[in-house]
């Protein structure tokens, strides 16, 4: 149980286009999730908290014009990129809390994200 | 300072070995800890939660000191299949947030 799909694994775009990232709760609704970026041999950093149904929170130093945050259902979220630049190439990792106590918190599979 | 820190290795083990990872947090509020696995340019994956008593789940065994606010991880009988490198993680129940370690790697070596 507990399943957190995230779509697309990978993705190449050109600077300057928005790049859509989707998040999927299959099995069990996620009233929020979590966007993380991880650059290499680094850890993930929290970007945003997401909420079904209200504005997303954004963490100091996260342009919320650029990276916009919909949760629009309990068991869909979707970050966007928007006019992407070489230096947002990243790991982009969702994340959604199922039942803690057994599940702790389900991540996505990850999307690598190169902006040439 | 960062809120989790963990020494970032690598440590290079030898099969069999017995490893310890250590990871302190900063934040008094946290209530939920946990060990997450992550292998090169995957997902993390929960390997443990970490409760109060200290846990055990096969070769694994995480220990939780609060008066230190200190985690730790021992992994028994290494085996190659444990190379990863070890995420220590701590929540606040409030916003639900985890604030993760910067992660140790470990190298298990024939």
């Amino acid at each position: 149980g507990a399943v957190v799909s995230q779509h697309p694994s990978w993705v190449i775009c050109k600077s300057g286009t928005s790049v859509k990232i989707e998040c999927r709760s299959l099995d069990f609704q996620a009233t929020t999730m979590f966007w993380y970026r991880q650059f290499p041999k680094q850890s993930l950093m929290l970007m945003a908290t997401s909420n079904e149904g209200s504005k997303a929170t954004y963490e100091q130093g996260v342009e919320k014009d650029k990276f916009l945050i919909n949760h629009a259902s309990l068991t869909l979220s979707t970050l966007t990129v928007t006019s992407a630049h070489p230096e947002d190439s990243s790991f982009y990792i969702c994340s959604a809390r199922g039942e803690v106590e057994v599940y702790g918190y389900t991540f996505g599979s990850g999307t690598r994200l190169t902006v040439v | 300072r960062k809120e989790v820190e963990q020494d970032p290795g690598p440590f290079n083990v030898p099969e069999g070995a017995t490893v310890a990872f250590n990871c302190t947090y900063s934040n008094s509020a946290s209530q939920s800890f946990f060990w997450y696995r992550q292998d090169c340019r995957k997902e993390p994956k929960l390997l443990m939660s970490v409760y109060s008593s200290g846990n055990e789940d096969g070769r694994f065994t995480a220990q939780l000191n609060r008066a230190s606010q200190y985690i730790s991880l021992l992994i028994r009988d290494s085996k190659l299949s444990d190379s990863a490198t070890y995420l220590c993680v701590a929540g606040v129940n409030v916003g639900n947030m985890l604030t993760f370690g910067g992660g140790t790697r470990l190298m298990v070596k024939p």
